[in-house]
């Protein structure tokens, strides 16, 4: 079964913190989704990555693919109230077309 | 990305009444998926919906109780037949396959929320 463990659940931080989101499995993924979503609306898509190390930037946020691309990291930089929701990392490991979700991290930032 | 709209964004239902969701996709795609979403939580796929042929179920999930249509390439539906409290949820429609995305993109409607009394 494949499985995509992501940690921490939940999050509450204060504004100007940074902060790590982790999603880890032991299945290979040709390549990796984050999403953010917030209350009342669908997941938005904020980013792939595919190649195994690759970098991505988006703004305060870094996402970063393992090297074996069995693992994902988003980190956030300075983070602020607008960045509050929940973030979920999926991936597709078997090539069915069908994603598999992490378990979601809810982050509330303080102002 | 594309647009992808729901209709209803929102209904309150009566148990053992059935309700349609309706998924339209501005532009087509190869494939449309549902997925349900307790507030706060991860999605679980219910379904893949394949244009001109039956869906495919997860496990879990059965035709006789969400049956799934995909007339074409931009609209799908799902139908929660013979409510219960317990289907109250977020549901969800997602499209892949969009032009200029990677193989396994998903692009998400903003859901329909669910309650049955």
């Amino acid at each position: 079964t494949q499985l995509l463990e992501q940690s921490p659940q939940f999050l509450s931080i204060q504004e100007g913190e940074n902060l790590t989101v982790y999603c880890n499995s032991s299945s290979v993924f040709s390549s990796l989704q984050w999403y953010r979503q917030e209350p009342g609306e669908g997941p938005v898509l904020l980013v792939t990555v595919v190649t195994g190390g690759e970098v991505k930037k988006l703004k305060r946020l870094t996402f970063q693919f393992g090297d074996a691309r069995k693992d994902s990291s988003l980190h956030i930089t300075a983070a602020q109230p607008g960045d509050t929701g929940l973030y979920l990392c999926a991936g597709d490991s078997g090539n069915t077309g069908k994603l598999i979700f992490g378990q979601g991290t809810t982050l509330q930032v303080k102002p | 990305s594309a647009v992808i709209s729901q209709k209803p964004s929102r209904d309150i239902c009566q148990r053992g009444t059935s309700l349609t969701i309706q998924c339209q996709v501005d532009s087509q795609v190869t494939m449309m998926f549902w997925y349900r979403q307790q507030p706060g939580q991860s999605l679980t796929l219910i379904a893949t919906a394949n244009q001109g042929s039956e869906a495919t179920y997860e496990s879990g999930f059965v035709i006789d109780k969400f049956p799934i249509s995909r007339p074409n390439l931009t609209f799908s539906t799902l139908t929660v037949s013979n409510m219960s409290p317990e289907d109250s949820s977020i549901y969800l429609c997602s499209a892949e396959g969009l032009a200029g995305g990677y193989y396994d993109e998903q692009f998400f409607g903003p859901g329909t929320r669910l309650t049955v009394l």
